[in-house]
């Protein structure tokens, strides 16, 4: 049972530069998720997806895009990484909205 | 808007302590859901339990047991008899039921089970 699979799981960038965090769900889930989580501050929105084709903005969105081209897929980019983003950050899926998340385990970001 | 409150930042007990993890919650909705999620050392996040508003039975299940109280605006979670393995970061989460329905985080409670 794969659930949320996160790749990069570690990652080191330099300030400007860019990449794209996958999340890979197998488990047909239409609301995918992205948190960051920071030290003494939980997890936090960025971004999310109630279904194919769909995206919006969470609580932290600035300097973050999203897509989700298939329904199993949510790609999170960052376009010109800032040393504030600095983060771990999870995806997330649920079925249905106020079911509980499931969580992938994790990229650490750090950026230089 | 939402708020979960998780005053205590960290605790440490010794193992066959008991050991209650507060949460207080703030939400205008009438219904609304209450989660906690474990997160060990490893660093992935694993869902415990999930209460709607509408349902204020005590939960226990094995070691752990879960008091909901609308009154007082809680949700607290008790670990009975800790072991090393309970070590770990605890987060409450809350989700309304108005518009999208977003979880909301607590800042999390780091337990520390000494041997």
């Amino acid at each position: 049972n794969a659930g949320v699979t996160q790749t990069p799981k570690f990652r080191v960038l330099k300030t400007g530069q860019s990449m794209t965090l996958l999340c890979a769900q197998d488990m047909n889930h239409e609301y995918m998720y992205w948190y960051r989580q920071d030290p003494g501050m939980g997890l936090r929105l960025i971004h999310y997806s109630v279904g194919e084709g769909t995206t919006a903005k969470g609580e932290v969105p600035d300097g973050y895009n999203v897509s989700r081209l298939k329904k199993q897929n949510f790609l999170l980019g960052l376009e010109s990484a800032a040393p504030s983003q600095t983060s771990v950050y999870f995806c997330a899926s649920t079925l249905t909205e106020n079911q509980p998340q499931h969580f992938g385990d994790g990229t650490r970001l750090s950026i230089l | 808007a939402q708020k979960v409150t998780q005053a205590q930042t960290e605790i440490s007990v010794v193992e066959k302590e008991d050991v209650t993890l507060d949460c207080v919650y703030e939400t205008r909705d009438t219904t609304y859901y209450l989660f906690w999620y474990k997160q060990p050392p490893s660093g992935e996040l694993v869902f415990l339990i999930r209460r709607n508003s509408f349902d204020e039975q005590n939960e226990i299940s094995g070691r752990y047991s879960w008091n909901f109280q609308k009154s007082t605006s809680s949700f607290n979670f008790t670990i009975t008899a800790s072991q090393v393995v309970d070590s770990a970061v605890y987060f409450c989460a809350l989700m309304g039921d108005t518009g999208f329905q977003k979880l909301v985080f607590g800042t999390g409670t780091r337990l520390l089970v000494s041997p």
